[in-house]
């Protein structure tokens, strides 16, 4: 079982909303990631989490706020975001160690921020 | 410069024939892992195939295999029998050893499966 749950599958949000997407993985994996993708480009990393603890920042505007309750779930919070942050917001988590550093995805949250 | 690179924006293929997706890729680092996904229009990235870079073989997952030439820093990704399924965007990507946790993406070839 490969599989990494992100909710909502789509969110419409104005620039004064505050919402929160959530990411779920239950393979025991200890880092997950947090990726931006626009329309036919690649995904562009944002955050990494590793053993529960922020290791990655992107230099991500601080509208966008990441948390790592447990192990096993990622939050992304969001506030006061603008127009161009509309994206596909994807998910990944990996077994932390290991060769092969398999990321995973989820099938993503497509927002549109008005 | 870049340091995966697709060069073929789109490509089209006959249903149930063999198809060749083309990744390049540049790094000074030994130790690095290539990594192929699928992503359709539903969103989903969704990992195909890994080669690693002290490897021997090219590796192989069902009808994807990754043909791995080392010197010429070349991982393209053969898919055989293509399926109406296969209709995607795929990427290729590499996991340098000094990179921390991150993964470089090509930007994508979009594979259309014609009936």
């Amino acid at each position: 079982d490969t599989e990494v749950t992100q909710t909502p599958k789509h969110l419409v949000m104005g620039m004064t909303n505050k919402k929160s997407l959530k990411c779920e993985q239950h393979m025991g994996h200890r880092a997950m990631y947090w990726y931006k993708q626009k329309a036919k480009k690649p995904p562009e990393l944002m955050f990494v989490y590793s053993y529960e603890k922020l290791s990655i920042n992107e230099s991500v505007p601080s509208r966008f706020s990441p948390e790592c309750p447990n192990s096993s779930l990622l939050n992304l919070h969001l506030h006061a975001l603008q127009p161009e942050d509309s994206a596909l917001y994807l998910c990944a988590s990996r077994f932390a160690g290991g060769a092969k550093n398999i990321q995973y995805f989820g099938a993503g949250t497509r927002l549109s921020v008005l | 410069a870049q340091k995966i690179t697709q060069t073929q924006p789109g490509m089209f293929v006959q249903e149930k024939e063999a198809v060749t997706l083309d990744c390049t890729y540049d790094t000074s680092d030994p130790s690095y892992g290539l990594f192929w996904y699928k992503q359709p229009s539903s969103g989903e990235m969704i990992f195909l195939i890994y080669q690693g870079s002290y490897d021997q073989q090219n590796a192989t997952e069902g009808r994807y295999s990754l043909n791995f030439q080392k010197a010429r820093k070349s991982a393209n990704l053969v898919i055989s029998a293509s399926q109406l399924g296969d209709s995607a965007m795929y990427f290729c990507a590499m996991k340098e050893k000094g990179s921390g946790s991150r993964l470089t993406f090509g930007e994508g070839t979009q594979l259309t499966v014609n009936p």
